[in-house]
């Protein structure tokens, strides 16, 4: 089946710095992706999609110049937390699907950051 | 709109009983359906999907049936295990939405032997 491959899959760093988040689909071309933020014991929240070679269209409420997203590729997506805080610290989780309708999308294991 | 309202958990079930989390949803067009399994620290596992009405998804002992007449995707297994424990996530995609999905808030699952 369709794999995507997430990286980290835990990252604790200090106040201000900047991560980067790696998502890319194994074994298949991954026309879309998603990122999504999860909190404790809650569902998914969808922060922006990205399709390959074009600017990721974002949630209400996102503050795009925080997080960065750059879909450069058919098979990697990348979400860099600019300028960490600790309210950002949560379990982001990426997910890719191709380009017909009604497929499935496969997600990654996620990755849990913390921020100090 | 597109929404997925879906059984608040924590469900908690004794190895071998029965399970139902019900699922419902409302949306434009025509949709389809998958449930999502989520082990705790992992990602979403698709467990099932159907694409059209009167459509049985099954994976793993797990079942559900697309009812349009209700809009419901209600998930089942007649033996739960312990190894069922998890968040189950109900979910759907429209063809106007661009592969985007729509959630429920998940229904804890927990087993005990």
């Amino acid at each position: 089946g369709a794999v995507v491959s997430q990286h980290p899959s835990r990252v604790i760093c200090k106040s201000g710095t900047s991560v980067k988040i790696e998502c890319r689909s194994l074994d298949f071309q991954a026309t879309t992706m998603f990122w999504y933020r999860q909190f404790p014991k809650q569902s998914l929240m969808l922060m922006a999609t990205s399709n390959e070679g074009s600017k990721a269209t974002y949630e209400q409420g996102v503050e795009k110049d925080k997080f960065l997203i750059n879909h450069a590729s058919l098979t990697l997506s990348t979400l860099t937390v600019t300028s960490a805080h600790p309210e950002d610290s949560s379990f982001y989780i990426c997910s890719a699907t191709g380009d017909r309708e009604h497929q499935p999308q496969h997600f990654g294991d996620g990755t849990r950051l913390s921020i100090l | 709109g597109n929404s997925v309202t879906q059984m608040e958990g924590p469900v908690t079930l004794s190895e071998e009983a029965f399970l139902t989390i019900n699922c419902t949803y409302t949306a434009t067009g025509y949709p389809s359906l998958f449930w999502y399994v989520q082990y705790p620290g992992e990602g979403l596992q698709l467990l099932l999907k159907a694409t059209k009405a009167d459509d049985k998804g099954s994976n793993k002992g797990f079942e559900a049936t697309y009812r349009k007449e209700t809009t419901s995707f209600h998930l089942e297994k007649g033996s739960v295990q312990v190894s069922d424990s998890a968040v189950y996530f109900c979910a759907l995609t429209t063809s106007n939405t661009g592969n985007q999905f729509y959630f429920g808030t998940g229904t804890s699952l927990t087993v005990i032997p």
